[in-house]
């Protein structure tokens, strides 16, 4: 079954750009029918969507963090990625990329989330 | 912008019965929402149990079941065990995927 995985630093100095990547296994990105999110929890919080992209190249972001979020997809790789700008220790949180199923918007599975830490 | 609230915190006793409700600081959840349902334990991922309203994921028992009570999204566990003590979080979609802020069920 597709399991995802996600990779990058735990520490990110503040100002600078969060990158972290997410692996797909057992199925393929390009094979379409589903997007592909990234969500993330704040210490102690609840769940925020980031935003998510089509295996075409295709985006859409919340809102509320558009100006800072880029997301990639590497279909080579079977990868998709995020980018985040001009963090701050708000940042601080767990990352989790998930399969995002539409047209009835949900997601599963769910990557095993990595904690991203912004500190100097 | 409007808020997707959930019940800060519920309690249920061992083989009761428990409804939690997700719905809108302004408005009517209904199924054009696509109402999902997550249960996460603490340093675990969330756990997928219901979408689009009403249906289970896979191999999420019948005791979980997700409705559309009055204006909002609900999702009822029946029978309740210890280890259905966990936060659980709503999805509406609404041009935008929104989470509500989860409710922590303590069973006891």
């Amino acid at each position: 079954q597709v399991q995802l995985q996600e990779s990058g630093p735990g520490l990110v100095k503040p100002s600078q750009t969060l990158s972290l990547t997410c692996t797909v296994s057992g199925g393929s990105i390009s094979s379409g029918g589903y997007y592909w999110s990234w969500i993330r929890q704040h210490p102690g919080k609840g769940l925020e969507w980031i935003g998510y992209i089509y295996y075409s190249g295709s985006t859409y972001y919340n809102p509320s963090l558009k100006s800072r979020v880029t997301i990639s997809v590497d279909t080579s790789k079977n990868q998709f990625s995020l980018k985040l700008s001009s963090v701050t220790a708000a940042d601080t949180a767990v990352y989790y990329c998930a399969r995002h199923i539409v047209p009835d918007n949900w997601f599963d599975p769910w990557g095993q989330g990595t904690l991203v830490t912004v500190s100097s | 912008q409007t808020v997707v609230t959930q019940e800060p915190s519920f309690s249920v006793s061992p083989g009761g019965t428990v409804t939690l409700t997700c719905g809108l600081s302004s408005g009517s959840v209904s199924t054009s929402y696509y109402p999902s349902w997550y249960q996460q334990t603490p340093g675990q991922a969330p756990r997928t149990l219901i979408y689009s309203t009403n249906t289970r994921s896979s191999g999420v028992p019948d005791r979980f079941s997700g409705s559309i009570l009055g204006n909002k999204a609900a999702l009822t566990i029946t029978g309740a065990q210890a280890d259905d003590e966990s936060d659980y979080y709503c999805v509406l979609y609404m041009g935008s995927v929104v989470f509500g802020g989860g409710t922590k069920l303590t069973v006891l």
